[in-house]
């Protein structure tokens, strides 16, 4: 079984606040991590895809780092807002077996940002 | 179109009555995929699909499910004699080969 884990499951914080998250996952046959947000009622909207180890991306207050040897990254938010509050996923694409199409998600943070 | 459309958005339906879910991918998208969630779970796998042929059907949960793609576009997935346990949000989700994932709103399929 292939476990992507996902800390923490949820998070409350205030407006403004930074924060973040983390995804930990099997370090071997590594191919992929992809950052994704979901808020509720929408579709999941791609943040980041990240390949290669010590990546970090950036992408207006969201950023994140991808450690491949360790198997971890993180998800930073710079000075939350409340439109920052959704569901975030990280999920793991991997060589094997050539399925490297074939994303293992997490269960993801839930993110509210208090005004 | 613009992005992934899936129908309907919310499904009740009753125990052991069938039901289809339709996902129109982005023009041109040669991958789709098919994933679900159950309440308290990461998204699963269930079916991908390259142009109109699955080669990874190996997250179907069972034989009651099923998939199909034409013309390299719309997909439909089947759901026979439903089961409470089917209730899940089911995605849809297109893309290039080797991009990231554009996905659909999803169907909210509840199984009464």
């Amino acid at each position: 079984i292939l476990n992507v884990e996902q800390s923490p499951q949820s998070l409350h914080v205030q407006e403004g606040d930074s924060t973040n998250f983390t995804c930990s996952f099997p370090s071997s046959n590594f191919y992929a991590l992809h950052w994704y947000r979901w808020e509720t009622a929408k579709s999941p909207e791609a943040l980041f895809v990240m390949t290669l180890n010590g990546d970090e991306k950036k992408k207006g207050r969201i950023s994140a780092t991808l450690n491949t040897k360790e198997g971890y990254s993180y998800l930073y938010i710079k000075g939350s807002q409340p439109e920052d509050s959704a569901t975030y996923l990280c999920a793991l694409a991997r060589n094997s077996g050539g399925s490297n199409y074939k994303l293992t998600f997490g269960k993801g943070t839930l993110l509210t940002v208090n005004p | 179109g613009a992005g992934v459309s899936q129908s309907p958005s919310n499904k009740v339906t009753e125990k052991g009555k069938d039901v289809e879910l339709r996902c129109d991918p982005i023009s041109g998208h040669t991958a789709l995929y098919w994933y679900r969630q159950s309440l308290g779970q990461g998204l699963e796998f269930l079916i991908y699909f390259q142009g109109n042929s699955a080669p990874d059907k190996s997250g179907l949960p069972s034989d009651r499910f099923s998939a199909e793609r034409t013309g390299g576009s719309v997909s439909t997935l089947t759901i026979q004699r439903t089961q409470q346990e089917d209730s899940a949000v089911y995605l849809c989700a297109s893309s290039l080969e080797g991009d990231g994932y554009t996905f659909g709103s999803g169907t909210r399929l509840t199984v009464v």
